[in-house]
């Protein structure tokens, strides 16, 4: 089946430095599947942070970005300064289509530190 | 934002009793989804909704889950008879159509569930 592969927290980091999460995948049935990441902020449900649905391409939000690359099925998630409001569990996810739902990965749990 | 409410927030149970998870979508969504995430373990997707049928279910969704939405009220996951392995937290999400486009998931935040 469907697989999401990312970076094993806990990731600590101090405020301003760069972040990057990895997030590799893999989808048996077609071959450029949609791919998100969502968040989970403390006290708080699961919400999207940004999906890339066409392969190439780079999705971005509150300063976070990710590319679609299909060559290395990879969707790494990065921020160049962190804020230590991004103190969150990070899910990197894909879905082939809204029936079927999504597949996760484990999350990445990220502590900024001022 | 768009809030999926979920109730209880925290249920214990002795095995082989009935539990019923209830989530309360956001309005005018028409796909339901249950995942359940183990501790230390994915969240894996357990079954989607629409229309009043079950859509897609995974093989995680034992014969021992239903799912229903009487007459617009609660989502419901019923587990009966609960097993030891059905300790987990169970996410309900919601959407408008068709997320892997134009639309997106709303998650609730848990309910979780501990079978003794």
């Amino acid at each position: 089946g469907d697989s999401v592969t990312q970076t094993e927290g806990p990731v600590t980091v101090s405020e301003s430095e760069s972040l990057i999460i990895n997030c590799t995948y893999s989808a048996t049935s077609i071959a450029y599947p949609n791919l998100f990441w969502y968040v989970r902020y403390p006290g708080e449900g699961l919400q999207l942070l940004l999906k890339v649905i066409t392969a190439g391409q780079k999705g971005s939000s509150r300063g976070f970005e990710a590319t679609y690359n299909k060559e290395t099925t990879s969707f790494h998630l990065q921020k160049a300064s962190v804020q230590e409001s991004d103190s969150a569990v990070y899910y990197c996810a894909l879905g082939e289509n809204y029936a079927q739902g999504l597949t996760f990965g484990l999350g990445t749990r990220v502590s900024v530190f001022p | 934002g768009p809030k999926v409410l979920q109730i209880p927030s925290h249920q214990i149970i002795d095995m082989g009793q009935m539990v019923t998870l209830n989530c309360d979508p956001v309005s005018n969504h028409l796909y339901f989804y249950w995942y359940k995430q183990i501790l230390g373990q994915q969240m894996e997707f357990l079954v989607n909704f629409y229309n009043g049928k079950v859509m897609e279910k995974s093989k995680l969704f034992k014969d021992q889950f239903s799912v229903e939405r009487p007459d617009g009220s609660y989502f419901t996951l019923k587990i009966q008879p609960t097993a030891l392995e059905d300790s987990a937290v169970y996410f309900c999400a919601s959407s408008h159509g068709d997320w892997g486009n134009t639309g997106q998931l709303y998650f609730g935040e848990g309910s979780k569930l501990t079978v003794l």
